[in-house]
Order: structure tokens, then C-alpha cells, then sequence
């Protein structure tokens, strides 16, 4: 296991069109996080998955946004109609239950460009 | 989830010279971790701290939690231009799943 792996790594896409990102976490974590990162700030809390089970999802996130775990595994997160304040990084992140000793394992993310 | 305040916002430094980040709260934290993004990268994880008044040394890094658990500072000690990157506090949460990072302080380092 590499760790977290994110595809695209890159996105280039045109105002109003819908995109779809993938994070592969590590096999064991069962915890999966997104976030939303803009040039010069901190990543940005989006939504965290437990398993399949989504537990938390961000006041921020307009009903475009929308992600899903459906084995527990791999989670894809869903931008509908994007707009040009979409543009920025989308971070993926697991963990395991020892977050407290390993904390968060991110993967190198989708940079998204709407145009 | 918790926030806390970040500062300085962006550090430039001379290599060989210090460098401290703090991380400030209102509200008594359970733990706080801290991370670190290169230029380009992703963030990292390098260290959290538990207990009040918690020190925790990595080669020339530093980490000290205070004594009432509501502030945190990273410590770098002669520092390479591979220190170069943004550095991120992440407080513990006390409820709900939601992790919340602190704005980050940038570091520069001139060779």
C-alpha cells in the first residue's frame, strides 16, 4: 500500500459541467476525510466518511457537492454545474482508529480548474 | 470542531536562524497536531501532543503544548531550506467529526 492515492491529479473543466474525483484510501483506515484547499489558506473541512457511513458534512458544501463510500473503500466526490469559485485543490485524507498517534495521511490531491 | 489562531502569518528567515509558530485557542483543547505542506505538496503529518505542558523533540524541531492546554508552538532551531513549506495546527476535536486547520504560518528561508 502507497498511501493515498487521488486521481485526477488534475482537472480542467468548463463552467456548468459536473466532474467527479476518486480517493483510494489506505486499506486499513477506516476513516476517509475531504477537503478543500485555496492558495495560500488551510485545507477546509468538506466531509468525513466512518466505513460507508457518512457522519459529518460541512454547513460550506451547497447541495452541488455530494460524496459517497459505498464499500467502505474508495469515496468519490461529486461537483455538479461547477462554478469558478470551485477552483481549488480537493484533498483527500484517512485515517485509522489511531489517528491520536498517526494522525491524518493525505493524498496529493485533484487541482481543479474551472474555466 | 475547534478553531484556534495561527500566527505569525508568513515568517521569512535567514538560514541558520530560529523560527517559532504558535497556535492559540480560546477554549482548552484535547490534543493539537501539527502538520507540514511543501510548496506544492500535501500536508504532513509530523507530531500531536496530549498531556498539559507536553514537549516532544524531533531532530531540530521543538513541539510544546501549554499548560492549560489552550496554546501550542513549534520550534525550529537552525533552520535549512528544506524547513521551506507552510506549517498547519490541527486542534483535537472534543465532539463531532468535523477537523478543522488552523490558517497555516508560511515559512521562507533566503540561503
Amino acid at each position: 500500500d502507497t498511501g493515498v492515492s487521488q486521481n485526477p491529479r488534475h482537472k480542467i473543466t468548463k463552467r456548468g459541467q459536473n466532474v467527479t474525483f476518486r480517493c483510494d484510501p489506505i486499506s486499513e483506515h477506516n476513516r476517509l476525510y475531504w477537503y478543500r484547499q485555496t492558495l495560500g489558506q488551510g485545507p477546509e473541512f468538506l466531509t468525513y466518511f466512518q466505513n460507508e457511513a457518512q457522519l459529518e458534512k460541512s454547513r460550506l458544501l451547497s447541495d452541488r457537492f455530494s460524496a459517497e463510500r459505498p464499500k467502505g473503500s474508495f469515496s468519490t466526490l461529486e461537483i455538479q454545474r461547477t462554478e469558478q469559485g470551485d477552483s481549488a485543490m480537493y484533498l483527500c485524507a484517512s485515517s485509522g482508529e489511531q489517528v491520536t498517534n498517526y494522525g491524518y495521511t493525505f493524498g496529493s490531491g485533484t487541482r481543479l480548474t474551472v474555466v | 470542531g475547534q478553531q484556534v489562531m495561527q500566527i505569525p502569518q508568513y515568517q521569512h528567515v535567514q538560514e541558520g536562524e530560529d523560527f517559532t509558530t504558535y497556535c492559540n485557542s480560546s477554549t482548552t483543547l484535547s490534543n493539537i497536531q501539527w502538520y507540514k505542506q511543501r510548496p506544492g505538496g500535501h500536508p504532513v503529518f509530523l507530531i500531536q501532543l496530549v498531556k498539559s505542558g507536553e514537549v516532544k523533540k524531533q531532530k531540530r524541531l521543538t513541539f510544546q503544548f501549554g499548560e492549560a492546554k489552550k496554546n501550542s508552538s513549534l520550534h525550529i532551531t537552525a533552520t535549512q531550506t528544506t524547513d521551506v513549506g507552510t506549517y498547519f495546527c490541527l486542534p483535537g476535536n472534543t465532539g463531532g467529526f468535523k477537523t478543522i486547520f488552523g490558517a497555516g504560518t508560511r515559512l521562507f528561508v533566503k540561503a
